[in-house]
């Protein structure tokens, strides 16, 4: 089965500072989304990616697929307590367009 | 708005007693609907594939008598989690993609206590 690691695992980044999660596959990626969750409520969807290089923003999130398809990051830039939160990224499986392989987690904390 | 919703966000029930979970499609039809359930501080598990008018396909290791999946229109699935224990405490979340907008959205998520 696909496995999904994500790093960090938590990350405390000052209000305004940059900020990178990874997420790595062991397979080839199909499609790669990424969301956004406060614990204990719904996920917030961020951004989908599928081609090999594309990159996607908005506001201050941008995702990127490497060309292999086999890695992802988002980058934060001038980070906000508003962007605090457990990020997820989510694979999509073989043959199934809407069945997700979800990543471990990674939990942001922004200080003042 | 949402796009997905679930009912109830928060339920309680006695040890043994059943609940049912539902997730709806508001806007769109969805053929195929999941179901995970996410443990504290940890990531979504896939629990099961919610298929419209036909069985649900189980991930392994998910009791399909322990939780049954329904999907009797293109808009709405339901969990029903049987004889509940406090083990199945958790965190029930399901999602169905939308795949003219290459989207999946995710339901609110509903917490079950079992006392």
């Amino acid at each position: 089965s696909q496995e999904l690691e994500q790093s960090p695992q938590s990350l405390i980044v000052q209000e305004g500072k940059n900020l990178t999660i990874n997420c790595t596959s062991s397979k080839t990626l199909y499609g790669l989304y990424w969301y956004k969750q406060k614990y204990g409520e719904g996920l917030i969807f961020l951004m989908m990616l599928q081609k090999g290089g594309e990159e996607k923003s908005h506001e201050k999130i941008t995702a990127k697929l490497d060309e292999k398809k086999q890695q992802s990051s988002l980058h934060i830039t001038a980070s906000q307590p508003s962007h605090a939160g457990i990020y997820l990224c989510g694979a999509v499986r073989t043959g199934t367009a809407s069945k997700l392989t979800f990543g471990t987690g990674t939990r942001l904390q922004v200080t003042l | 708005g949402a796009v997905v919703s679930q009912h109830p966000s928060w339920v309680i029930c006695k040890s043994g007693t059943s609940v049912k979970i539902e997730c709806r499609s508001l806007d769109f039809q969805a053929t195929t609907m999941f179901w995970y359930r996410q443990f504290p501080k940890q990531s979504l598990m896939l629990m099961a594939t919610s298929n419209e008018g036909s069985k649900a396909t189980y991930e392994q290791g998910v009791e399909k008598d322990k939780f049954l999946i329904n999907h009797a229109s293109l808009t709405l699935s339901t969990l029903t989690v049987t004889s509940a224990h406090p083990e199945d405490s958790s965190f029930y979340i399901c999602s169905a993609g939308r795949l003219s907008e290459n989207t999946i959205y995710f339901g609110e998520g509903s917490w079950l206590t079992v006392v």
